[in-house]
């Protein structure tokens, strides 16, 4: 079946512009993620939706940064007036949230580079 | 605040030779991944473990998990070129919202004929 996905693969903007990158999770997932990855950080949770529950931003670097998922399905990741810190691969994963497993499948991220 | 420490975090191995990789985490936790990721691909589910003393075994690879050492194994027999990639263990953040994961830095294995 269709896994996660996520648009634009890549994605080359100046600084100080704002850019939107979505996910398409797997069909039935209740659970969203999103993560970055960089060279200097590792994996790092950002934000996380369940269902109709408020999300958990915990993760967010700065107010900068904002996501929704409408009809709790598919998400966007908005990140304000990009700073070339915010370069990254931003991955989503989503997961059927069972109280056991949780195992997130994740989708082929998105390349940003801020010029 | 949930730390997961992964080593070696560089591995060069040999091919036919059998190598180990540590996942140490600090805080308490009952789910343990193994993902793997190859050069410019996303995270691919390798293990999911989610009790102490769980043992999964998929090919040449095997995880185990010993919840009240806060450890996790890989353990790589008989390695060969085809599973040079990096591999990154994560933990289910109980202290968060229950829903992230933590991860560690990644291993990368290379492994050589």
């Amino acid at each position: 079946g269709a896994g996660v996905s996520q648009s634009p693969s890549n994605k080359v903007t100046e600084k100080g512009k704002d850019v939107e990158l979505r996910c398409d999770p797997i069909s039935g997932h209740t659970a969203l993620y999103w993560y970055r990855q960089s060279l200097g950080q590792g994996l790092e949770f950002l934000i996380y939706f369940q269902g109709n529950s408020a999300p958990d931003k915990s993760g967010l670097p700065s107010d900068r940064f904002s996501a929704e998922r409408t009809g709790g399905s598919v998400s966007t990741l908005t990140i304000q007036r990009t700073q070339q810190e915010d370069s990254a691969v931003y991955l989503c994963a989503s997961s059927l949230q069972t109280l056991s497993r949780n195992e997130q499948y994740f989708g082929p991220g998105t390349r940003l580079t801020v010029t | 605040e949930l730390k997961v420490e992964q080593n070696p975090l560089f591995l060069s191995m040999q091919e036919g030779k059998n190598y180990t990789i540590y996942c140490n985490y600090s805080t308490t936790s009952d789910r343990l991944y193994w993902y793997r990721q190859d050069p410019g691909k996303s995270l691919e589910s390798l293990f999911v473990l989610l009790s102490n003393g769980a043992v999964k075994q998929e090919g040449r690879l095997m995880a185990s998990l010993d919840t009240k050492a806060r450890l996790s194994t890989l353990h790589i027999t008989a390695a060969v070129h085809d599973l040079s990639a990096t591999y990154f263990c994560a933990v289910g953040d109980y202290g968060g919202s229950q829903g992230n994961l933590i991860f560690g830095k990644g291993t990368k294995l290379s492994v050589k004929p």
